[in-house]
C-alpha cells in the first residue's frame, strides 16, 4: 500500500490569513503530483499537476511547491477568503499507463469571515 | 471545459437489488475513465480503470462480478453494483481523462452517495 499523507487534517483560519498545508509521498518512483480543490457537493477541481523537483506553480492566490527528493509538496493560500473553504486533495502519480492515482485524505480548510 | 457529470447524485436501495451509476464526459472524449470509492474519513480509493471498448482493470480486492463496469463509448462509463448489501454503502465517484499520458489531469464527476438498506 502506497502512503500519501496530508497534514493537517483540518484547518480553520480567519479571512485574510495566509495558510499552507503539506502533502507527503514516497520519494521513489515519482512521476507527478496532482492537487485538487473539492468543495462540498461539487466535483473536485484540478489545481496543479507538478512533475519537476523544485517546481513552483501558481493560480491566483494559490501556489504550490514540490520537493521530489524528500517527498513533499506544500500548498499555500495567500489572503484566504471564505470561498477558499474546501477540502484540498493531493494525489501521487507513479506514471503508470493506467493513470492510477494515490490520494491523501485531504486537508479541510474553513475560512471564517 | 472538461466537465464530467455523474448520475444519480444519491440513491437509496434495498439489500439485494442492483444499482447503476452513470459517468459522462460532457465536452471531451475520455480515453480512460476511473471509478473510485470513498468511505467516511478515508481517502479516495481506486476501484477500477476502464478504457473504451475494452474490459476494465480492477484493483486488488475489488470484486469484478459485483462491480460491473461498462465503458461503451468515449463519453460514457457505467458502474453497476450488483446485489448490493449495506456494506456497499459508500460514496462513489468517477473521473475521466482525455489523453494517454500518465500525468494528464483526471476530471471528476460530483459523485454518487449510495445507501443500501
Amino acid at each position: 500500500i502506497l502512503n500519501v499523507e496530508q497534514s493537517p487534517q483540518s484547518l480553520h483560519v480567519q479571512e485574510g490569513d495566509s495558510t499552507n498545508f503539506t502533502c507527503s509521498f514516497p520519494s521513489s518512483n515519482f512521476y507527478a503530483l496532482h492537487w485538487y480543490r473539492w468543495e462540498t457537493a461539487k466535483s473536485p477541481e484540478a489545481l496543479f499537476v507538478m512533475t519537476l523537483n523544485g517546481d513552483e506553480k501558481k493560480k491566483g492566490r494559490i501556489s504550490a511547491t514540490l520537493n521530489t527528493k524528500e517527498g513533499y509538496s506544500y500548498l499555500y493560500i495567500k489572503g484566504s477568503q471564505p470561498e477558499d473553504s474546501a477540502t484540498y486533495l493531493c494525489a501521487f502519480d507513479r506514471g503508470s499507463t493506467l493513470g492510477r492515482l494515490y490520494f491523501g485524505r485531504g486537508t479541510q480548510l474553513t475560512v471564517w469571515p | 471545459g472538461a466537465v464530467v457529470s455523474q448520475h444519480p447524485s444519491r440513491v437509496i436501495c434495498k439489500s439485494g437489488t442492483s444499482v447503476k451509476i452513470e459517468c459522462r464526459s460532457l465536452d471531451f472524449q475520455a480515453t480512460t475513465m476511473f471509478w473510485y470509492r470513498q468511505f467516511p474519513k478515508k481517502s479516495l480509493m481506486l476501484m477500477a480503470t476502464s478504457n473504451e471498448g475494452s474490459k476494465a482493470t480492477y484493483e486488488q480486492g475489488v470484486e469484478k462480478d459485483k462491480f460491473l463496469i461498462n465503458h461503451a463509448s468515449l463519453t460514457l462509463s457505467t458502474l453497476t453494483v450488483t446485489s448490493a448489501h449495506p456494506e456497499d454503502s459508500s460514496f462513489y465517484i468517477c473521473s475521466a481523462r482525455a489523453g494517454l499520458y500518465p500525468q494528464e489531469t483526471q476530471y471528476f464527476g460530483p459523485g454518487t452517495r449510495l445507501l443500501v438498506l
